[in-house]
Protein backbone atom coordinates (compact mmCIF):
# COMPACT_ATOMS: atom_id res chain seq x y z
CA UNK A 1 0.00 0.00 0.00
CA UNK A 2 1.08 3.55 -0.25
CA UNK A 3 3.05 5.13 2.52
CA UNK A 4 3.84 8.10 4.32
CA UNK A 5 7.07 8.93 6.04
CA UNK A 6 8.13 11.86 8.39
CA UNK A 7 10.74 12.58 11.33
CA UNK A 8 9.39 11.19 14.92
CA UNK A 9 10.76 14.04 16.80
CA UNK A 10 12.25 17.78 15.86
CA UNK A 11 13.43 20.43 18.89
CA UNK A 12 13.59 23.95 18.01
CA UNK A 13 14.54 27.53 20.26
CA UNK A 14 12.12 30.13 20.00
CA UNK A 15 11.96 32.35 17.04
CA UNK A 16 13.98 30.17 15.15
CA UNK A 17 12.78 28.24 11.75
CA UNK A 18 11.14 24.62 11.73
CA UNK A 19 11.45 22.49 8.97
CA UNK A 20 9.16 19.52 8.82
CA UNK A 21 9.99 17.12 6.34
CA UNK A 22 7.61 13.95 4.65
CA UNK A 23 8.15 11.68 1.93
CA UNK A 24 5.49 9.98 0.17
CA UNK A 25 5.19 7.08 -2.29
CA UNK A 26 1.92 7.41 -4.46
CA UNK A 27 3.25 9.64 -7.59
CA UNK A 28 -0.31 9.82 -8.69
CA UNK A 29 -1.10 11.84 -5.39
CA UNK A 30 -3.35 14.53 -5.88
CA UNK A 31 -3.43 16.76 -2.88
CA UNK A 32 -0.93 16.90 0.12
CA UNK A 33 -2.08 18.30 3.65
CA UNK A 34 -0.38 19.24 6.46
CA UNK A 35 -2.21 18.99 10.14
CA UNK A 36 -1.50 20.18 13.37
CA UNK A 37 -2.46 18.18 16.47
CA UNK A 38 -2.32 19.83 19.88
CA UNK A 39 -2.14 17.84 23.00
CA UNK A 40 -6.10 16.40 24.05
CA UNK A 41 -7.30 17.61 20.56
CA UNK A 42 -8.48 16.72 17.23
CA UNK A 43 -6.29 17.07 14.27
CA UNK A 44 -6.69 20.38 12.73
CA UNK A 45 -5.76 21.51 8.70
CA UNK A 46 -3.13 23.65 8.82
CA UNK A 47 -2.62 24.26 4.76
CA UNK A 48 -2.93 21.87 1.75
CA UNK A 49 -0.93 22.21 -1.86
CA UNK A 50 -2.09 20.89 -5.18
CA UNK A 51 -0.16 18.50 -6.74
CA UNK A 52 0.44 20.49 -9.47
CA UNK A 53 2.66 23.24 -7.39
CA UNK A 54 5.94 23.85 -6.14
CA UNK A 55 4.99 26.25 -3.45
CA UNK A 56 2.35 27.96 -0.92
CA UNK A 57 3.15 30.26 1.55
CA UNK A 58 0.60 31.01 4.07
CA UNK A 59 1.97 33.80 6.73
CA UNK A 60 4.41 32.32 8.49
CA UNK A 61 3.82 28.44 6.74
CA UNK A 62 5.66 27.85 3.46
CA UNK A 63 5.27 24.33 1.78
CA UNK A 64 7.61 23.00 -0.48
CA UNK A 65 6.58 19.99 -2.72
CA UNK A 66 9.26 18.21 -4.62
CA UNK A 67 7.39 15.45 -6.98
CA UNK A 68 10.14 14.20 -8.69
CA UNK A 69 11.49 13.82 -5.28
CA UNK A 70 8.33 12.53 -3.41
CA UNK A 71 9.16 15.00 -1.29
CA UNK A 72 7.01 17.56 0.91
CA UNK A 73 8.41 20.10 3.20
CA UNK A 74 6.36 22.37 5.97
CA UNK A 75 8.57 25.38 6.99
CA UNK A 76 7.55 27.49 10.70
CA UNK A 77 8.93 31.13 10.45
CA UNK A 78 9.74 32.22 13.81
CA UNK A 79 8.87 29.26 15.61
CA UNK A 80 6.75 29.81 18.95
CA UNK A 81 5.83 28.40 21.96
CA UNK A 82 2.48 27.71 21.06
CA UNK A 83 3.83 25.98 17.71
CA UNK A 84 4.35 22.81 19.73
CA UNK A 85 2.98 20.05 19.06
CA UNK A 86 2.55 17.08 16.60
CA UNK A 87 2.17 17.65 12.65
CA UNK A 88 0.62 14.99 10.64
CA UNK A 89 1.40 15.00 6.71
CA UNK A 90 -1.49 13.21 4.49
CA UNK A 91 -1.32 12.41 0.89
CA UNK A 92 -5.17 12.12 -1.25
CA UNK A 93 -4.35 8.76 -3.06
CA UNK A 94 -4.53 9.40 -6.57
CA UNK A 95 -7.95 7.79 -7.98
CA UNK A 96 -9.36 7.93 -4.98
CA UNK A 97 -12.28 10.35 -3.89
CA UNK A 98 -11.57 9.74 0.14
CA UNK A 99 -8.91 7.99 1.45
CA UNK A 100 -6.13 9.77 2.83
CA UNK A 101 -2.86 8.13 3.98
CA UNK A 102 -1.20 9.90 7.16
CA UNK A 103 2.40 9.79 8.56
CA UNK A 104 3.16 8.74 12.00
CA UNK A 105 3.58 12.29 12.80
CA UNK A 106 6.45 14.84 14.16
CA UNK A 107 6.69 16.35 17.72
CA UNK A 108 7.38 19.35 17.51
CA UNK A 109 9.05 20.93 20.67
CA UNK A 110 9.87 24.77 20.89
CA UNK A 111 12.20 25.88 23.97
CA UNK A 112 12.37 29.57 25.36
CA UNK B 1 -14.18 25.05 12.59
CA UNK B 2 -16.47 22.44 11.09
CA UNK B 3 -19.34 20.95 13.27
CA UNK B 4 -18.18 17.90 14.22
CA UNK B 5 -18.68 16.08 18.16
CA UNK B 6 -18.10 13.23 19.49
CA UNK B 7 -19.71 11.24 22.12
CA UNK B 8 -18.39 10.37 24.57
CA UNK B 9 -15.21 12.01 25.13
CA UNK B 10 -14.09 10.09 27.75
CA UNK B 11 -15.05 5.97 28.28
CA UNK B 12 -13.29 3.68 30.45
CA UNK B 13 -14.92 -0.44 30.10
CA UNK B 14 -13.91 -3.88 31.25
CA UNK B 15 -13.11 -6.25 28.19
CA UNK B 16 -15.88 -8.19 26.67
CA UNK B 17 -18.99 -5.54 27.26
CA UNK B 18 -19.90 -3.62 24.23
CA UNK B 19 -19.55 0.21 23.21
CA UNK B 20 -20.76 2.69 21.09
CA UNK B 21 -18.93 5.74 20.10
CA UNK B 22 -20.89 8.19 18.26
CA UNK B 23 -20.07 11.05 15.75
CA UNK B 24 -22.18 13.90 14.72
CA UNK B 25 -21.66 16.55 12.36
CA UNK B 26 -23.61 19.78 11.09
CA UNK B 27 -21.72 19.94 7.88
CA UNK B 28 -23.93 17.93 5.90
CA UNK B 29 -20.74 16.43 4.35
CA UNK B 30 -21.00 13.06 2.92
CA UNK B 31 -18.36 11.46 3.66
CA UNK B 32 -17.48 9.93 7.20
CA UNK B 33 -14.84 7.99 8.95
CA UNK B 34 -13.33 6.26 11.77
CA UNK B 35 -9.77 6.47 12.60
CA UNK B 36 -8.12 5.41 15.69
CA UNK B 37 -4.79 6.49 16.77
CA UNK B 38 -1.85 5.03 18.60
CA UNK B 39 1.84 5.53 19.50
CA UNK B 40 3.64 4.86 17.11
CA UNK B 41 0.81 4.19 14.35
CA UNK B 42 -0.27 7.35 13.55
CA UNK B 43 -3.65 7.41 11.97
CA UNK B 44 -5.05 4.15 11.13
CA UNK B 45 -8.55 4.00 9.48
CA UNK B 46 -11.09 1.92 10.63
CA UNK B 47 -14.37 1.94 8.73
CA UNK B 48 -15.57 4.71 6.61
CA UNK B 49 -19.04 5.87 4.60
CA UNK B 50 -19.90 7.60 1.69
CA UNK B 51 -23.30 7.87 2.44
CA UNK B 52 -26.64 6.76 4.30
CA UNK B 53 -26.41 3.34 4.72
CA UNK B 54 -23.42 2.98 2.52
CA UNK B 55 -20.28 1.99 4.24
CA UNK B 56 -16.76 -0.09 3.71
CA UNK B 57 -14.04 -1.27 5.83
CA UNK B 58 -10.68 0.21 6.31
CA UNK B 59 -6.94 -0.67 6.93
CA UNK B 60 -8.10 -2.15 10.63
CA UNK B 61 -11.76 -2.92 10.77
CA UNK B 62 -11.59 -6.08 12.92
CA UNK B 63 -13.40 -6.27 15.56
CA UNK B 64 -15.30 -3.05 14.41
CA UNK B 65 -18.64 -2.45 13.07
CA UNK B 66 -20.62 0.65 12.02
CA UNK B 67 -23.76 2.25 10.83
CA UNK B 68 -25.32 5.33 8.98
CA UNK B 69 -28.68 5.91 9.60
CA UNK B 70 -28.97 9.50 9.01
CA UNK B 71 -26.35 12.05 6.78
CA UNK B 72 -25.31 13.67 10.33
CA UNK B 73 -24.58 10.47 12.69
CA UNK B 74 -22.23 8.02 11.91
CA UNK B 75 -21.86 5.49 15.06
CA UNK B 76 -18.77 2.77 15.63
CA UNK B 77 -19.84 -0.37 17.60
CA UNK B 78 -17.45 -2.60 19.80
CA UNK B 79 -19.49 -5.59 19.74
CA UNK B 80 -16.74 -7.01 22.98
CA UNK B 81 -14.29 -4.48 23.44
CA UNK B 82 -10.51 -6.35 24.02
CA UNK B 83 -7.62 -4.26 25.54
CA UNK B 84 -5.84 -3.80 22.11
CA UNK B 85 -8.83 -1.77 21.47
CA UNK B 86 -7.72 0.85 24.12
CA UNK B 87 -7.11 3.80 21.90
CA UNK B 88 -8.04 7.53 21.41
CA UNK B 89 -10.99 7.53 18.23
CA UNK B 90 -11.70 10.31 15.87
CA UNK B 91 -14.29 11.00 13.54
CA UNK B 92 -13.27 12.62 10.50
CA UNK B 93 -15.74 14.00 7.50
CA UNK B 94 -15.27 15.48 4.15
CA UNK B 95 -17.04 16.46 1.09
CA UNK B 96 -16.51 15.18 -2.20
CA UNK B 97 -14.69 17.56 -4.59
CA UNK B 98 -12.72 20.53 -4.40
CA UNK B 99 -9.77 19.76 -1.93
CA UNK B 100 -11.23 16.78 -0.71
CA UNK B 101 -10.15 18.17 2.96
CA UNK B 102 -10.88 15.89 6.05
CA UNK B 103 -12.27 17.62 9.27
CA UNK B 104 -11.88 16.28 12.49
CA UNK B 105 -13.91 15.84 15.68
CA UNK B 106 -12.56 16.01 18.88
CA UNK B 107 -11.72 12.61 19.70
CA UNK B 108 -12.77 9.82 22.49
CA UNK B 109 -10.17 8.88 24.69
CA UNK B 110 -10.93 4.81 25.35
CA UNK B 111 -9.47 2.63 27.85
CA UNK B 112 -10.54 -1.15 28.12
CA UNK B 113 -9.36 -2.81 31.47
Amino acid sequence: GEDVEQSLFLSVREGDSSVINCTYTDSSSTYLYWYKQEPGAGLQLLTYIFSNMDMKQDQRLTVLLNKKDKHLSLRIADTQTGDSAIYFCAEKEGGSNYKLTFGKGTLLTVNP
Amino acid sequence: DAGITQSPRHKVTETGTPVTLRCHQTENHRYMYWYRQDPGHGLRLIHYSYGVKDTDKGEVSDGYSVSRSKTEDFLLTLESATSSQTSVYFCAISEQGGTDTQYFGPGTRLTVL
